[in-house]
């Protein structure tokens, strides 16, 4: 069966850090591959998502990057944490070819 | 692209009522609606979904109606309990082959015992 891991679970960060939150899939290949960020007002922002290896389409300009440099490893990066990037940050996949999402477990990132 | 917005923000009831929350999409070519129910701080898990080309679907005491016509679709939830308390976002795709999902500001739904 699939899952999806994500870690770490919860991250306190000094603005002007750097960042990496790493999101992987096991039990399936070529998955779509998501990050959203979720504030404190509860809404789900699309930050990222990928098609395949080294594929990366961005939603929104912001400090944030993301890569994937594996089939099923996805990972959000910044250079230099700002206390707007402050919130829940959740991977998700789906199957090519299918519709559902499935969420990771989240990050709750807090930049102090 | 696709803007979906969701009403109301927040709903109360008391426990054995029922809870209807309905969302609006923009993009006509849409096709895939899903639900998701969010704990608080856990992860969002899909719990009903819907495609276009039927108009209502039910799974116990949930159920989820879709008007293409008006580009409207809701939840349903029936005999609520307290353990249905949550916030639920809906969806809709965007269609194409990245398939992006765009979802509504959720709904803080209390059942009250």
């Amino acid at each position: 069966s699939q899952t999806i891991h994500q870690w770490p679970a919860t991250l306190v960060q000094p603005v002007g850090s750097p960042l990496s939150l790493e999101c992987t899939v096991e039990g399936t290949s070529n998955p779509n591959l998501y990050w959203y960020r979720q504030a404190a007002g509860r809404g789900l922002q699309l930050l990222f998502y990928s098609v395949g290896i080294g594929q990366i389409s961005s939603e929104v300009p912001q400090n944030l990057s993301a890569s994937r440099p594996q089939d099923r490893q996805f990972i959000l990066s910044s250079k230099k944490l700002l206390l707007s990037d402050s919130g829940f940050y959740l991977c998700a996949w789906r199957q090519t070819g299918n519709y559902g999402y499935t969420f990771g477990s989240g990050t709750r990132l807090t930049v102090v | 692209g696709e803007n979906v917005e969701q009403h109301p923000s927040t709903l109360s009831v008391q426990e054995g009522d029922s809870a209807v929350i309905k969302c609006t999409y923009s993009d006509s070519a849409s096709n895939y609606f899903p639900w998701y129910k969010q704990e608080l701080g856990k992860r969002p898990q899909l719990i009903i979904d819907i495609r276009s080309n039927v108009g209502e679907k039910k799974d116990q005491r949930i159920a989820v109606t879709l008007n293409k016509t008006a580009k409207h679709f809701s939840l349903h939830i029936t005999e609520t309990q307290p353990e249905d308390s949550a916030v639920y976002f809906c969806a809709a795709s965007s269609g194409g082959s990245n398939y992006k999902l765009t979802f509504g500001k959720g709904t803080l739904l209390t059942v009250n015992p």
